[in-house]
């Protein structure tokens, strides 16, 4: 089945740092969507791209749909303690019986030192 | 519209038992997907429905689990009998054909003893 590699798995930082985590896929998507989850909840749509080599900003986040179709990026830049919690990187497939379901990453636990 | 709503959010229960999850999906999404969430696994693809047939139910661990759409406004999620190893976060997320943004419900914590 479809794997996707999500990395760093967790990442300690200062408050006013920029972060990047990234995610790879063996195989291709027609969507990459990027998803935050905070403790005791249920993940939240953070960004969604739909076209190869699409870069998207969502505030200080920045997310980038790669060329390949295989692997996508999610930059924060200048970090608030609120930032904290768990991310996401998912891929879905537009066509056939597989509309709407999500492939995820492991995910990269954030955590941003006040 | 309140969201997807699971219940119940927290579930302590011995080895052996039934346990039902439920959840109510936000009003008109045609696709329901229940997800599993474990600290090893991270979050994995039970099974999903479709206007309330199921599409694909390959993530289903064992014959222990089954889960039903009786109708558009409410589905579960049963395990019988519950084992340790099924203690895991599970969550219930509804989508609109056409649309790209899965809501998730806030989950329901399963501790299995």
């Amino acid at each position: 089945g479809q794997q996707l590699n999500q990395s760093p798995q967790s990442m300690f930082i200062q408050e006013g740092e920029d972060v990047s985590m990234n995610c790879t896929s063996s195989s291709i998507f027609n969507t990459w969507l990027w998803y935050k989850q905070d403790p005791g909840e249920g993940p939240v749509l953070l960004i969604a791209l739909y076209k190869a080599g699409e870069l998207t900003s969502n505030g200080r986040l920045t997310a980038q749909f790669g060329i390949t179709r295989k692997d996508s990026f999610l930059n924060i830049s200048a970090s608030i303690p609120s930032d904290v919690g768990i991310y996401f990187c998912a891929g879905q497939n537009a066509g056939g019986t597989s509309y709407g379901k999500l492939t995820f990453g492991q995910g990269t636990i954030l955590t941003v030192h006040p | 519209d309140a969201g997807v709503i699971q219940s119940p959010r927290h579930e302590v229960t011995e080895m052996g038992q039934e346990v039902t999850l439920r959840c109510k999906p936000i009003s008109g999404h045609d696709y329901l997907f229940w997800y599993r969430q474990t600290m090893m696994r991270g979050l994995e693809l039970l099974i999903y429905f479709n206007n309330n047939v199921p599409i694909d139910d390959s993530g289903m661990p064992e014959d222990r689990f089954s889960a039903k759409m009786p109708n558009a406004s409410f589905s579960t999620l049963k395990i019988q009998p519950s084992e340790p190893r099924d203690s895991a976060v599970y969550f219930c997320a509804t989508l609109d054909r056409g649309g790209t943004e899965a809501f998730f419900g806030q989950g329901t914590r399963l501790t299995v003893v």
